[in-house]
């Protein structure tokens, strides 16, 4: 099982909601990551989960929140989101953090929309 | 700082041409990886090149990783509608601790 996935695909929601984007993976990989996408351009790094423990936090707003349950799921609370947070959210996860090639397997993504 | 340059950003061409996709950067990365993505869906890893010079090929496509370990790229023989989308080169920074992606090729390919 190389996959990755993620729930809901689509969300839309007004800036004083509370909701949750779930990853899950079964691949046995420790390294889990969040990416937030605008079109066209790269994914840009979010956090970074090792071992469930928050390894990386790429200096983003405390609207958005991580959570790791166990080593299968990756949890990305919101709240009091603003407009411009609208965009493809992207779990990832590889074998390790430190792997030497890091190979990152991604899932189909969560489309947001902030109302 | 380590950044991967990816040209040319954007491509557009008729099915039945080839192409090549650049992926260059002033520093060594230990591997270079190459993520096609579709829109509205996440990226899909196509490849992993690890060796200095090593040339891989996934049916139409011919990735190189450059002898230095600084540069890549990706050649499409006759492209296809099918081969429309993002293309994206990505490396793993020094501390080994996440990827650093290049800016991305949209690739639209048309009948």
């Amino acid at each position: 099982d190389t996959e990755v996935t993620q729930t809901p695909k689509h969300l839309v929601m007004g800036m004083t909601n509370k909701k949750s984007l779930k990853c899950e993976q079964h691949m046995g990989h420790r390294a889990m990551y969040w990416y937030k996408q605008k079109a066209k351009k790269p994914p840009e790094l979010m956090f970074v989960y090792s071992y469930e423990k928050l390894s990386i936090n790429e200096s983003v707003p405390s609207r958005f929140s991580p959570e790791c349950p166990n080593s299968s799921l990756l949890n990305l609370h919101l709240h009091a989101l603003q407009p411009e947070d609208s965009a493809l959210y992207l779990c990832a996860s590889s074998q390790d953090r430190l792997a030497e090639y890091n190979e990152q397997f991604f899932g189909p993504g969560t489309r947001l929309t902030v109302l | 700082t380590q950044l991967l340059e990816q040209s040319p950003q954007f491509l557009s061409i008729q099915e039945g041409e080839n192409l090549t996709v650049y992926c260059n950067s002033s520093s060594v990365f230990s591997s270079l990886q190459w993520y096609r993505q579709e829109p509205g869906e996440g990226p899909v890893l196509l490849v992993t090149v690890v060796t200095g010079g090593e040339v891989k090929k996934l049916k139409r496509l011919t990735f190189q990783f450059g002898d230095a370990r600084k540069d890549s790229s990706l050649h499409i023989t006759a492209a296809q509608t099918g081969d429309t989308g993002l293309y994206l080169c990505a490396g793993a920074n020094q501390a080994g601790t996440a990827l650093i992606f290049g800016k991305g090729t949209t690739l639209s390919v048309s009948s």
